[in-house]
């Protein structure tokens, strides 16, 4: 049984690129966490989402920020016109529904996004 | 805010020795969670605890809950080179995390 799998390992985009980050939850996993970590730093929570609806997106920058989580396929979290500042590592967690699971997280490895 | 924040940010403590870390947070829970995150990697679940607990064991791990407090701690026993890591605690609904503690085992 498969983790979670986040590709691409390590990104690296130049100023005003567009960088698009995917992740494949855990098999019968319908929720999908995205954060963001800076080195040293903890994990910063960007959004929540289940198939084909954003739960909660508190935490993404109101531009160049966009995640999706489609019927079919890998959730991807998409950052347009990418900017230095948006150099980070962006982990992306999954769990069974909270209301009958334990609500406990299951991690990928993350993306590495470096721009230059 | 709504994190969990934990303290010490950084602890650093010889081989054989215990390690205590906290968590406080600011609403109500439902429950609360421990995490660790060994260098460049994802983070794994350690433990978890309800509300309606006061303390849990796993191993060398022992964790426990005083929701008056709104707080939580996480102690290792017996530590080992292995266990250096940033451990982190997430409360249940939006699995908001704190900046973590830097443990760091000495030999």
């Amino acid at each position: 049984n498969a983790g979670v799998m986040q590709n691409p390992r390590h990104l690296v985009r130049r100023r005003g690129q567009e960088a698009r980050l995917r992740c494949s939850p855990m098999k019968g996993h319908s929720h999908v966490y995205w954060y963001r970590q800076l080195p040293e730093e903890g994990l910063k929570f960007m959004v929540y989402l289940q198939k084909e609806n954003i739960i909660d997106e508190s935490g993404m920058p109101k531009e160049r920020f966009s995640a999706e989580f489609p019927k079919e396929g890998p959730s991807i979290l998409r950052i347009q016109q990418v900017v230095r500042g948006d150099s980070a590592a962006y982990f992306c967690a999954s769990s069974r529904p909270l209301e009958i699971g334990t609500g406990e997280l299951f991690f990928g490895e993350g993306s590495r996004l470096t721009v230059l | 805010s709504q994190q969990g924040e934990e303290d010490p940010q950084a602890l650093s403590i010889q081989e054989g020795e215990n390690a205590t870390m906290n968590c406080s947070y600011k609403t109500s829970i439902n429950n609360l969670q421990w995490y660790r995150q060994n260098s460049g990697r994802g983070l794994v679940h350690l433990i978890l605890i309800r509300s309606n607990e006061r303390e849990k064991h796993s191993g060398r791990l022992r964790v426990t809950l005083d929701t008056s407090k709104k707080s939580s701690s996480l102690l290792i026993t017996a530590s080992r080179a292995a266990d250096t890591a940033s451990y982190f605690c997430a409360r249940d609904d939006k699995i908001i995390f704190g900046k973590g503690t830097r443990l760091h085992i000495l030999p």
